[in-house]
């Protein structure tokens, strides 16, 4: 089984419409962090967690929000989409000192009308 | 401000050698990282130098050069499955979170 899984791995919806992706992990990191990915710009960070109580903005956050509901589970939402939201978009986990190596989920490829 | 520099694109013929470049300007460095990205798909890690010099690993070596900031991945007896994006990323906090270049598009002709 996978380490990081992502939820939705596909998803096409109309602008205006709230959409959640979730990710899970097993290998029982304190840290989670969304990235999106478009074209030529590479990964660009949204939020990260660093423990169940922890968020934090990164580089784009406009437009997201995130919910940490256990150490496990890390869940992103565009409250309200728009077409520039279409990007590929990443979960990651791991990253501390002890281990500064992140460890990616298979990505969910949303697109929005 | 926090910049890290890599070629869009690069080509090279199967068998041969390719060096791939990332150069960056940070506040602080904890490390840097290559990963390889096939399309679609999620970045796997490739290596990580935290101290000067070359690290080897099969095919695959990694160079750093703190003072220059600076960093090449070379890649050995190219395979065609080695076309990918290639991910040059700096670990530059307090709290280790990773700077990203845009990647370098490789393509392996035959």
């Amino acid at each position: 089984d996978a380490d990081v899984t992502q939820t939705p791995r596909n998803r096409i919806t109309k602008t205006g419409k709230r959409i959640m992706l979730e990710c899970s992990q097993t290998k029982g990191h304190d840290r989670m962090y969304w990235y999106r990915q478009d074209p030529g710009l590479g990964l660009r960070l949204i939020y990260y967690s660093f423990d169940v109580k922890d968020i934090n903005k990164g580089e784009i956050s406009d437009g997201y929000s995130v919910s940490r509901q256990a150490q496990a589970k890390f869940s992103l939402s565009l409250e309200s989409a728009i077409p520039n939201q279409t990007a590929l978009y990443f979960c990651a986990t791991g990253g501390d000192r002890l281990n500064n190596e992140q460890f990616f989920g298979p990505g969910t490829r949303l697109t929005v009308l | 401000g926090q910049n890290i520099d890599q070629p869009t694109e690069m080509t090279a013929t199967e068998g041969a050698i390719v060096q791939i470049n990332c150069t960056y300007q940070t506040s602080g460095f904890n490390g840097l990282f290559w990963y390889q990205q096939h399309a679609g798909e999620a970045p796997t890690f490739l290596s990580y130098n935290v101290l000067d010099g070359l690290e080897e690993k099969g095919r695959f070596s990694s160079f750093l050069s703190r003072s220059k900031g600076y960093s090449y991945l070379l890649l050995k007896e190219l395979q065609m499955k080695d076309s990918a994006s290639y991910l040059c990323a700096v670990s530059a906090d307090s709290n280790y979170q990773l700077i990203w270049g845009a990647g370098t598009k490789l393509i392996i002709k035959p």
